[in-house]
């Protein structure tokens, strides 16, 4: 089945470590988002990437970080800079940056201790 | 830019009944809409979207929405609620003048009240 995966669901760390999140998709999307997700504030754009080895800035890309070089993995890094990091953080694609459809993956949850 | 408006950060219904969730949009151009759905420490679901096709759109598990322009409007609704519709509602709206990135509503969570 085509889909996207998100590793681990549940992720725990100390506070000042780096940690990165999984996302894999096989729908062959050329394009993935990753979006972070707090109560009552909905999703907001992280980073996004319309092709392999280019990415750009989302809403509140300040103290994360991507890569994109496979078409089918974007992991995000979550570095010690973010100043709140503790949230749901939910990765997408779409056919191509210029598809209205976006396809969701299940998430993780990251807290930081 | 592009916004949206979800109004009523929870709404209960109860089992059987209509349920209808509200979307209000913001856009300086012709606008792509969507309802997505999350069940609890999972990813969103797409419901159903509008893509400058026919203005009542039908969705997953009998939920529909309707289009008004003239009222910068895209609200969802189901005629008999069901248990397992109980989630978290989202709205998001997209446009081609902003390269196609979403914006979200705040979500609605939907109870169902047996």
């Amino acid at each position: 089945d085509g889909g996207i995966t998100q590793s681990p669901k549940y992720l725990f760390r100390k506070e000042g470590q780096n940690v990165t999140l999984s996302c894999e998709q096989n729908l062959n999307h050329d394009a993935m988002y990753w979006y972070r997700q707090d109560p009552g504030q909905g999703l907001r754009l992280i980073y996004y990437s319309q092709i392999v080895n280019d990415f750009q800035k989302g809403d509140i890309a300040e103290g994360y970080s991507v890569s994109r070089e496979k078409k089918e993995s974007f992991p995000l890094t979550v570095t010690s800079a973010q100043k709140n990091p503790t949230a749901f953080y939910l990765c997408a694609s779409s056919i191509a940056l210029s598809s209205p459809t976006q396809y969701f993956g299940p998430g993780t949850r990251l807290t930081v201790l | 830019a592009q916004s949206v408006t979800q109004l009523g950060s929870h709404v209960s219904v109860s089992e059987g009944a209509l349920v209808l969730l509200r979307c209000n949009y913001s856009s300086s151009v012709p606008p792509y809409l969507f309802w997505y759905v999350q069940y609890p420490n999972q990813g969103l679901q797409l419901l159903l979207k509008y893509t400058s096709a026919a203005t009542l759109v039908k969705g997953i598990n009998g939920f529909e929405a309707e289009f008004k322009k003239s009222e910068t409007s895209f609200h969802l609704t189901k005629p008999s609620a069901h248990m397992s519709d109980a989630a978290e509602y989202f709205c998001a709206v997209s446009a081609t003048n902003t390269g196609n990135q979403f914006y979200f509503g705040t979500g609605t969570s939907l109870t169902v009240i047996p």
